[in-house]
């Protein structure tokens, strides 16, 4: 079965990096395009990327553009959401998600790992 | 892109059917098929519920449909039962090329 596990996460002091993994396994990673997906503390799902299954098209939500960085290395099953120039508002539960179609764009998320929390904090 | 609009609660007592409304524009709920429908327990990761509208994954109770008129999206829930009560969220693909959430409605079974 769909197995996504998610590391990385941890406490950032405002203004720092960090990078998460999400290690793939029950699928064929290299067919299916990823997601990253957040939580706020007590908020709502926010989506904030899409890799392509070979990284050909790539999408990020406004919010965090240009300081998100998502990837993927298909040899070892394993998806990446590197965070520059983080905030207080980046503190969230962030999840990785396998999307359900092998389209070039998102379309839904059939799949979720358990999360890694990143507190942006001083 | 602004979240999709959905009603803050929904309450319904056991074997009631309750429906929860996802509402949008015609760049994305209305525009695509794409839309797709969330469960979330506390402390637990989403599980989908529903996608490309109507569908429904294997594993999914029956219970559950999704329907869409206009720029509004639905997800009912027939035969409520005390295990439904939870967040729900819809998401949609919208026409930049990403996709959006909606602002989630918990569900209490009285």
């Amino acid at each position: 079965q769909v197995q996504l596990v998610e590391s990385g996460g941890g406490v950032v002091q405002p203004g720092g990096s960090l990078r998460l993994s999400c290690a793939a396994s029950g699928f064929s990673l290299n067919s299916f395009g990823m997601h990253w997906v957040r939580q706020a503390p007590g908020k709502g799902l926010e989506w904030v990327a899409f890799i392509q299954y070979d990284a050909g098209h790539i999408y990020y939500a406004d919010s965090v553009k240009g300081r998100f960085t998502i990837s993927r290395d298909n040899s070892k099953n394993t998806l990446f959401l590197q965070m520059t120039s983080l905030g207080p508002e980046d503190t969230a539960v962030y999840y990785c998600a396998k999307d359900g179609r092998r389209y070039p764009y998102g379309t839904h998320f059939d799949s979720w790992g358990q999360g890694a929390l990143v507190t942006v904090s001083s | 892109q602004s979240a999709l609009t959905q009603p803050a609660s929904v309450s319904g007592s056991p074997g009631q059917s309750i429906t929860i409304s996802c509402t949008g524009t015609s760049s994305d709920v209305g525009g695509y098929n794409f839309v797709s429908w969330y469960q979330q327990h506390p402390g637990k990761a989403p599980k989908l519920m529903i996608y490309e509208v109507s569908n429904r994954p294997s594993g999914v109770s029956n219970r559950f449909s999704g329907s869409r008129s206009g720029n509004t999206a639905s997800l009912t829930i027939s035969g409520l039962q005390a295990e439904d009560e939870a967040d729900y969220y819809c998401n949609s693909y919208t026409n930049s090329i990403t996709l959006v959430f909606g602002t989630g409605t918990k569900v209490t079974v009285l």
